[in-house]
């Protein structure tokens, strides 16, 4: 178990919904990353929350956003949902947040999207 | 371009048998490098990783990587592989504080294990 817990495990919504997908990093980890794993464009860094603060972003769509709140538990929430947004979504924690302080990241289980 | 290559993206080998899977990356300076484990349905975890120093890094599950400098690269070994081994190895690179020290991850290596 790494400490990060990501709800829902699985999600079945149609084309054109929104979804909130959520995540509690591990215990102290201020550093939330979001990251889409699909099988034709494997694991994509989406974006990177540091306490509360977006800290760096990948290729998140504009469709997509996220926010990191003050309990420092983070929400991806997915809108205008389409077949090609199905994918494992993963979350991750870590302490820092970049230079000298580097550490790895935690991630959790995942979230499966799936679009009809 | 920035990237992390994993040339095999899938490989079988007997149960008993020594593994090797590569990973090679292309950035600027050296970053930090990591080997994540996917077994199915599950998430990443961490095998093993490397910042600084000793450039043999030991990992969890018996797994070891060697960085190389003048290679580009990151491959991770294990001397004798289990059935329970069978699972996608990922080689992920963290950038500096320039990149708010996001992950980028390798395409994976898919490892079957024969009995």
């Amino acid at each position: 178990d790494s400490g990060v817990t990501q709800t829902p495990k699985h999600l079945i919504t149609a084309t054109g919904q929104r979804v909130t997908l959520r995540c509690s990093p591990r215990s102290g980890d201020l550093s939330v990353y979001w990251y889409q794993q699909s099988l034709d464009q494997g694991l994509q860094f989406l974006i990177q929350y540091y306490n509360g603060e977006e800290r760096a972003k990948g290729n998140i769509l504009e469709r997509f956003s996220a926010q990191q709140f003050p309990d420092l538990h983070s929400e991806l929430n997915l809108s205008s949902l389409e077949l090609g947004d199905s994918a494992l979504y993963f979350c991750a924690s870590s302490p820092a947040a970049g230079g000298d302080s580097h550490t790895e990241a935690f991630f959790g289980q995942g979230t499966r999207l799936t679009v009809v | 371009a920035q990237s992390v290559t994993q040339p095999d993206i899938h490989i079988t080998v007997s149960e008993g048998a020594s593994l090797e899977l590569r990973c090679n990356y292309s950035y600027g300076a050296t970053p930090y490098l990591f080997w994540y484990v996917q077994s199915p349905g599950q998430g990443l975890q961490l095998l093993l990783k490397y910042f600084s120093g000793d450039t043999l890094v030991q990992g969890i599950k018996g797994f070891e990587a060697e960085f190389k400098r003048s290679q580009s690269s990151f491959n991770l070994r294990k001397p004798s592989v289990h059935w329970s081994d069978a699972a996608e190895y990922f080689c992920a690179v963290a950038l500096g504080i320039n990149y708010g020290q996001n992950f980028v991850f390798g395409p994976g290596t898919r490892l079957s294990v024969l009995p």
